[in-house]
């Protein structure tokens, strides 16, 4: 049982570029989001999925994009990198929003120079 | 608007003490609270949540947190530190408006042997 898997775990990009970062959850899980970590900042939502089909912005979603391509994959795209876009970026699961827990990936690990 | 507070940045205890990791809340209602604990190169981990009922909740690893509706306070507890517990450690507090977790900026708990 993977539960959240995350790919890339570390990328380095040039300003402009564009990367997708991909997740998939095998726990059959409705809401989908994702975070990024800044030191001192805790982690702030960039996106969210509350169930297949639905996409909503978090608190820090300007330069990014989101899909949820089925159940198990939400993906994460920066279509222009910035270098304030440098951080390390988590995916989660949970099987609805509210109260139940979230399930995290790993991370990846994004600079941005 | 709802938020969460951890006002120390840095927790040390030798092991073998007891430790509190402390954690403040503000919220409209009843507030749905969370601890995560995230090890080095790791996403966070679940460690426990209070919803309703007995203010002492106990979670995995030995930890429990106590609910203080009077101090709007939810710290995190164990009787016993271990070397291993050392870890960021973030509390949690669901927004009642938009149904999503708003994290705390993390606390890192040192354990000395």
């Amino acid at each position: 049982n993977a539960g959240v898997t995350q790919t890339p775990k570390f990328q380095v990009l040039k300003t402009g570029q564009s990367m997708t970062l991909q997740c998939a959850q095998d726990m059959n899980h409705n809401s989908m989001y994702w975070y990024r970590q800044d030191p001192g900042m805790g982690l702030r939502l960039i996106y969210y999925s509350a169930s297949e089909g639905t996409t909503d912005k978090g608190e820090v979603p300007n330069g990014y994009n989101v899909s949820r391509l089925n159940k198990r994959e939400f993906s994460l795209r920066l279509e222009s990198a910035a270098p304030s876009q440098t951080s390390v970026y988590f995916c989660a699961s949970s099987e609805s929003t509210g109260g139940s827990p979230l399930h995290f990936g790993n991370g990846t690990r994004l600079t941005v120079t | 608007a709802q938020s969460v507070a951890q006002p120390e940045d840095q927790v040390n205890v030798a092991e073998g003490n007891p430790l509190t990791v402390k954690c403040t809340y503000s919220v409209s209602g009843n507030p749905y609270l969370f601890w995560y604990v995230q090890y080095p190169n790791r996403g966070l981990q679940f460690l426990l949540k209070y919803i309703t009922g007995d203010n002492l909740v106990k979670g995995s690893y030995g930890f429990e947190a106590e609910f203080n509706k009077s101090q709007t306070s939810f710290h995190l507890k164990k009787p016993s530190a271990l070397v291993s517990d050392s870890a960021l450690y973030f509390c949690a507090v669901r927004d009642m408006g938009t149904d999503k977790l708003i994290f705390g900026t993390g606390t890192r708990l040192q354990v000395f042997p």
